[in-house]
């Protein structure tokens, strides 16, 4: 069975405060992991994929790393307007193309 | 603005009740997918509609039902409320190739339930 663990639930940090959110997973075959952002209220709000170990991608000050077993999700230099909780989500091999999610975690960035 | 439209917004009904949300894609999209979120159950897939088709299930109950029209829009049926299906639903929609890359799905603001 496909499983995603987020860590940690939640995380304070001061503004400017450098940051990271673990992924850990476990999948039949990967055929992506992609990050979202939730706001409150809304729906989650794509950032990243990434399809293969050793792959990053950028964005501000976001970056999503990738290894066999884990992504990360760096926050460099945070302010509060990144406070919104992360999600987690991969697809595994094979036709069905549904994502299965982690519990997120809650950011919160203190001026 | 991920261009995925749900609506309505809020429902407030009672146990028993049938409710139904409605779902637009992103104009180009074939794959509807729906998701419910609950606070002690986190993002759970339901259900996947492709060009009008189903093509995959997840946690959905018998009680809940989806269908995808011609127009590409969809509907999730919820029948028989109970309490316990109070929570945010969301639709997705996607791009489905035929190879890699992967596509992402991009999400509506959702449909928040309240069951009285």
């Amino acid at each position: 069975e496909d499983q995603v663990t987020q860590s940690p639930e939640a995380l304070r940090l001061q503004e400017g405060e450098s940051s990271s959110l673990n992924c850990s997973y476990t999948v039949s075959g990967l055929r992506g992991l992609f990050w979202y952002r939730q706001d409150p209220g809304k729906g989650p709000e794509f950032l990243f994929t990434l399809y293969s170990a050793g792959e990053e991608k950028e964005k501000e000050r976001l970056k999503a790393t990738l290894t066999k077993k884990e992504s990360f999700l760096h926050i460099t230099a945070p302010k509060p307007e990144d406070s919104a909780t992360y999600l987690c989500a991969v697809r595994p091999a094979g036709s069905a193309r549904q994502l299965t999610f982690g519990s997120g975690t809650q950011l919160t960035v203190l001026p | 603005d991920s261009g995925v439209t749900q609506t309505p917004k809020h429902l407030i009904t009672a146990t028993g009740q049938r409710v139904t949300l409605r779902c637009s894609p992103r104009s180009g999209d074939l794959s509807v997918y729906w998701y419910q979120q609950s606070l002690d159950q986190g993002l759970q897939f339901l259900i996947q509609y492709y060009n009008g088709e189903e093509r995959a299930k997840g946690n959905i109950l018998e009680r809940f039902s989806a269908q995808q029209f011609p127009d590409l829009h969809s509907e999730l049926n919820l029948s028989s409320l109970e309490l316990g299906d109070s929570a945010l639903y969301f639709c997705a929609s996607s791009v489905e190739p035929p190879g890699p890359p992967e596509e992402p799905q991009h999400f509506g603001d959702g449909t928040r339930l309240s069951i009285l």
